[in-house]
């Protein structure tokens, strides 16, 4: 399998501009989730996803921030208009649920984005 | 809010030695307690579940234990090697799916 895939890798970006990430999860997961990592905050939890629908989005910092999932096999985090303080890593993870909330998450390799 | 704590913040030791770093969490609604390494520019990459209290795990070198009643885990790594070097952070698993992550212990394995 390849793994979670996240597109792009890096994307800079100028303010007020729409940026637009996309994650593919592990075939077969049912459960997909979007973190952000900064320097400050850490890995932080924005929003996630079951069977495509979303479950939890008290994360997404503000109407900015806006997730889809349109199918099992494709997900994305818009951010418009895009901020310099939304420069961070952006990863997306997968899971599938056989044991409740121990299942483990596997994550892409994230999306750096800067907004400059 | 969930309070995962993880210490030292960052740790360097010499190739060889061993060493030990903590995790704390709430002890209520417990699930399970993830870790998780992670190297810089790459994904975070699954260590170890553990869900009953008592629960001691091993990969190789590394161990972890938990202790459920009190809210924490230990993650102990036997004869440092310098490509152990990475963050290694834990996550909490409550009743919901989510897991919260402890801000890492950043290892500097020195040759």
């Amino acid at each position: 399998d390849a793994g979670v895939i996240q597109s792009p890798r890096h994307e800079v970006t100028e303010m007020g501009q729409e940026v637009t990430l996309r994650c593919k999860p592990i075939s077969g997961h049912d459960y997909l989730f979007w973190y952000r990592q900064t320097m400050m905050r850490g890995l932080e939890l924005l929003i996630y996803f079951n069977n495509n629908v979303p479950i939890d989005d008290s994360g997404m910092p503000e109407d900015r921030f806006s997730a889809k999932m349109p199918n099992a096999s494709f997900s994305t985090l818009k951010i418009q208009p895009s901020e310099p303080r939304d420069s961070a890593v952006y990863f997306c993870a997968s899971t599938l649920d056989t044991s409740g909330s121990t299942d483990t998450q596997y994550f892409g390799p994230g999306t750096r984005l800067t907004v400059l | 809010i969930l309070n995962v704590e993880q210490s030292p913040q960052s740790l360097h030791v010499q190739e060889g030695d061993s060493t030990n770093f903590t995790c704390s969490f709430p002890s209520s609604n417990f699930y399970a307690l993830h870790w998780y390494r992670w190297e810089t520019a790459k994904s975070p990459e699954a260590l170890f579940v553990m869900t009953l209290n008592g629960d001691e795990k091993k990969k190789g070198r590394i161990s972890a234990t938990l202790n459920t009643k009190e809210g924490y885990s230990y993650l102990y790594i036997k004869g440092s090697q310098p490509e152990d070097s990475a963050t290694y952070l834990c996550a909490f698993s409550g009743s919901a799916r989510q897991l919260t992550f402890g801000s890492g212990t950043q290892l500097t394995v020195l040759p």
